[in-house]
């Protein structure tokens, strides 16, 4: 089975620009998570989505976005990047049904960098 | 909110040796937990989980890690480090959905 897939790797953008990354779920996972992994804050909890719908947001400014398709398949977006929107951002996927029961397995990531 | 805090941020230790990584959870309700492994450049690889049950875990690469509910602990151990054990270990808790991860603990194997 394939793992989690994320799109593009790499990134670079400046200031002002806005930014649509992509992940492809392991196949029949229908709960798609976003994290930001950055050296100071660590890793932080973006959003979740389950068929379609978000369930669960973390503490992120309303320029953090996503989406999720009826293929499971999920984009996060930013706008108007700032420097500190810099980090990995990490898309995992799972097969929960009952909250918390299940492991989440992550994609490799997309490095971004704001110039 | 259930949290988790992993104590030191660094660890070194011999190849061979025992590696031993800290992590104190905080929750109101019996919690998820597991532990993660990240190697550079790359995403988190799941090492273990805690549901419900047997409060000794194995996981994978020799590593195990025990729910002591009366310390609010889930220390993972492995008995002899290995040079590819080099990496950087969260320590996560599942919370609505979403998981809490600790601040992580970077460890590094000695020839």
């Amino acid at each position: 089975k394939a793992g989690v897939t994320q799109t593009p790797r790499y990134l670079i953008k400046t200031r002002g620009q806005q930014v649509t990354l992509s992940c492809s779920p392991i196949s029949g996972h229908r709960s798609v998570s976003w994290y930001q992994q950055t050296p100071g804050q660590g890793l932080q909890f973006l959003f979740e989505y389950f068929s379609e719908t978000q369930r669960n947001k973390g503490n992120f400014p309303g320029r953090f976005s996503g989406r999720q398709f009826s293929n499971s398949r999920s984009e996060m977006n930013v706008s108007t990047l700032e420097l500190g929107d810099s980090a990995l951002y990490l898309c995992a996927s799972s097969l929960v049904r009952v909250q918390g029961a299940s492991e989440q397995f992550f994609g490799p990531g997309t490095r971004l960098t704001v110039l | 909110a259930q949290s988790v805090t992993q104590l030191g941020s660094h660890v070194s230790v011999s190849e061979g040796a025992l590696v031993l990584l800290r992590c104190n959870y905080s929750s109101s309700v019996p919690p998820y937990l597991f532990w993660y492994v990240q190697y550079p450049n790359q995403g988190l690889q799941l090492l273990l989980k805690y549901t419900t049950g047997a409060t000794l875990v194995k996981g994978i690469n020799g590593f195990e890690a025990e729910f002591k509910k009366s310390e609010t602990s889930f220390h993972l151990t492995k008995p002899s480090a290995h040079m590819s054990d080099a990496a950087e270990y969260f320590c996560a808790v599942s919370d609505d959905y979403k998981l809490s991860f600790g601040a992580g603990t970077t460890v590094t194997v000695r020839a």
